[in-house]
């Protein structure tokens, strides 16, 4: 079936690092894959977004990764600051209207 | 400029009774989702409207779930005679709607669902 999964559930960073947040998809037919951080009591906010025919999108202090070979996204937030707390979605967008999204992997910051 | 908003925020509701979430989306965006969100979980896609064609309603998961669009503008979710497993997170979104490109989407707030 189709999905869009994480490799762990929470992650906890010293602030100040570097934070890798991982996806796995199964489905390679789609058209683009976008990062979602949500924070406690608001809705997904889009952070970066990155097209099947790309391998690398950088943005500020977040860059993705997309290999199509293991079929792996990667979201890098480089110097993790206190508000990047927050749950992070990848998710797989095929078509206007269908995007899946995964279960989430919730970022904590250790001052 | 505005986002999407939503409301109420907070809905309690008893088993059985019917309950109505809206949603008015960003001005100019054609595109508007719901999505249900359990706690702890992902989003999950219920129904998407685009201009003026056909709603596609795959996501809904009974026929207890119905979603309204007047003006291609303010939308409603509609839950009758819910049940305390319809407790969540009613995310509601809007893009351009672009066809070909990516188009991003822009959340709401949400509306928190709770049957007692």
């Amino acid at each position: 079936g189709e999905s869009v999964g994480l490799h762990l559930p929470t992650l906890s960073v010293q602030e100040g690092d570097n934070s890798i947040i991982n996806c796995a998809y199964s489905n390679s037919a789609s058209d683009y894959f976008i990062w979602y951080k949500q924070e406690s009591g608001k809705g997904p906010q889009f952070i970066i977004d990155i097209r099947s025919n790309m391998d690398k999108r950088q943005g500020q202090r977040v860059t993705v990764l997309l290999n199509k070979t293991v079929k792996h996204l990667s979201l890098q937030i480089a110097a993790t600051q206190p508000g990047d707390s927050a749950v992070y979605f990848c998710a797989e967008n095929k078509s206007a209207s269908k995007i899946i999204f995964g279960s989430g992997t919730r970022l904590s910051i250790r001052p | 400029g505005a986002g999407v908003s939503q409301s109420p925020s907070n809905k309690v509701t008893e088993k059985g009774k019917d309950v109505e979430l809206r949603c008015d989306p960003i001005s100019g965006h054609t595109a508007l989702y719901w999505y249900r969100q359990s706690l702890g979980q992902g989003l999950e896609f219920l129904i998407y409207f685009q201009g003026n064609s056909a709603p596609d309603k795959s996501g809904l998961p009974s026929d207890r779930f119905s979603a309204e669009r007047t003006g291609g503008s303010v939308s409603t979710l509609t839950i009758q005679r819910t049940q305390q497993e319809d407790s969540a997170v009613y995310l509601c979104a809007s893009s351009l709607g672009l066809a070909g490109v990516t188009d991003t989407q822009y959340f709401g707030p949400g509306t928190r669902l709770t049957v007692l």
